[in-house]
């Protein structure tokens, strides 16, 4: 069972068109990570989220937790293919000695 | 600064063969981690240590044990390879307290 399921799992969109990546769960999480994975290398963290309902903005990538606490969601203004990478979500868990990774969206920004 | 190393970066194991991976950083952070990482499954913990000389059981530990003898070091040993152990492997590393892990450009083990 995962405890954060991202969706899509798979995204192919135009160069310049929007999109939004969701990640989900059914527990609260103290804060949420997204990370940008890409082919051949490990994750590189984008954001952290601490506030229910926080948004945060990282030039054209916008970040926003949930009021609850448990759900976020990743939306890329006028995509880039240097945007092309696997999007993961994260969460702390025991005491934040661990992290949970979400289920990931692959996504190709075509040119 | 090389932040997280990985050695070695690909490798080819037959059913029954032992081997270990080599996670070093250079940070000087408390605690440290290892990952595997397989299609549709994002990314799942397998040991982890908060510390030079502790280690931790993760969501994903049967078949693998690992080593922290130094605090820059953290080894993932594999006994007896077995076909499902086929993934890529990443280590992993951050300052006590932090949220944002750094990550080695990881491990592809293919076990045949």
């Amino acid at each position: 069972t995962q405890l954060l399921e991202q969706s899509p799992q798979f995204l192919s969109i135009q160069e310049g068109e929007n999109l939004t990546v969701y990640c989900n769960s059914s527990s609260v999480f103290s804060s949420l990570q997204w990370y940008r994975q890409e082919p051949g290398e490990g994750p590189v963290l984008l954001v952290t989220v601490v506030t229910g309902g926080e948004v945060k903005k990282l030039k054209r990538l916008t970040f926003q937790f949930g009021d609850a606490r448990k759900d976020s969601s990743l939306h890329i203004t006028a995509a880039q293919p240097g945007d092309t990478g696997l999007y993961l979500c994260a969460g702390p868990f025991n005491t934040g000695n661990q992290f949970y990774f979400g289920t990931g969206t692959s996504l190709t920004v075509i040119p | 600064n090389a932040g997280v190393t990985q050695t070695p970066k690909f490798r080819v194991l037959k059913t029954g063969q032992s081997m270990t991976l080599l996670c070093a950083q250079d940070m000087n952070h408390e605690y440290m981690y290892w990952y595997r990482q397989d299609p549709g499954m994002g990314l799942r913990l397998i040991h982890y240590s908060v510390g030079e000389g502790t280690t931790a059981k993760g969501e994903v530990p049967d078949g693998y044990n690992v080593s922290r003898l130094k605090k820059q070091n953290f080894l993932l040993g594999l006994e007896s390879a077995a076909p499902s152990q086929t993934s890529v492997y990443f280590c992993a590393s951050k300052i006590g307290g932090g949220y944002e892990q750094y990550f080695g450009p990881g491990t592809r083990l293919t076990v045949t």
